[in-house]
């Protein structure tokens, strides 16, 4: 079946460092990969997207490739901020004809960026 | 614009009973989608409406039920309530069935 796996957390980093958020799907077809971040009790807002094989999304210092070889979407920032924090979501899309497919998401990975 | 907005934002509800959940869509969407999320969890896609018709579901029971109206408006019901229905519900919206869905802040059930 259509499936996210992403890295489990907790992960908790200091302000300006790096992030790597891994991520990687299973899926029949093509599928579109997002990026979906919850702050403490708001809904989910969308961080990036990728249609398409090789394509890089990419929003606010976050960045993913969509790699097909390895059927990933891992998610990365160069300098992390204490405003950062939140849980981050990958999900997929599967496209019927033109038409965009419910969402199917990973479990989450909660970020926090301590000063 | 409002965005997405959803009612009520919490509420309590005791093993047995019915809940109604109730999404606005954004401004120009047209297409409703809900999704439970459970404590800890990704959401799980429940369904979608478009043109007043479901159009897609997920892997939930019957005791989930929903409704589009003529104005885009949308209503999520939950028969006979499990303590296992205890989740965030999210609505989200988009214009058509392929472009970016946009989602609302949620409504947290509590069955005790």
């Amino acid at each position: 079946g259509n499936s996210v796996t992403q890295m489990e957390g907790p992960v908790t980093l200091s302000e300006e460092a790096f992030l790597t958020i891994n991520c990687t799907y299973t899926a029949t077809g093509y599928p579109s990969l997002f990026w979906y971040v919850q702050y403490p009790g708001e809904g989910l807002q969308l961080l990036l997207k990728a249609t398409k094989a090789d394509d890089k999304g990419s929003n606010k210092g976050f960045e993913a490739t969509y790699r097909k070889e390895t059927t990933s979407f891992h998610l990365e920032k160069g300098s992390v901020q204490v405003s950062d924090s939140a849980v981050y979501f990958c999900a997929l899309t599967l496209n019927y004809g033109g038409s965009q497919g419910n969402l199917i998401f990973g479990k989450g990975t909660k970020l926090s960026v301590k000063p | 614009d409002a965005g997405v907005t959803q009612s009520p934002t919490h509420l309590i509800k005791t093993r047995g009973q019915q809940v109604t959940l109730r999404c606005s869509p954004k401004s120009g969407h047209d297409t409703v989608s809900w999704y439970q999320q459970a404590l800890g969890q990704g959401p799980q896609f429940i369904f979608q409406y478009y043109e007043e018709e479901e159009r897609q579901r997920g892997n939930f029971p019957d005791r989930f039920s929903g409704h589009q109206f003529p104005n885009y408006s949308s209503e999520l019901n939950v028969n006979a309530l499990l303590l296992g229905d205890s989740a965030l519900y999210l609505c989200a919206s988009s214009m058509g069935r392929g472009t970016e869905a946009f989602f609302g802040q949620g409504t947290r059930l509590t069955v005790v």
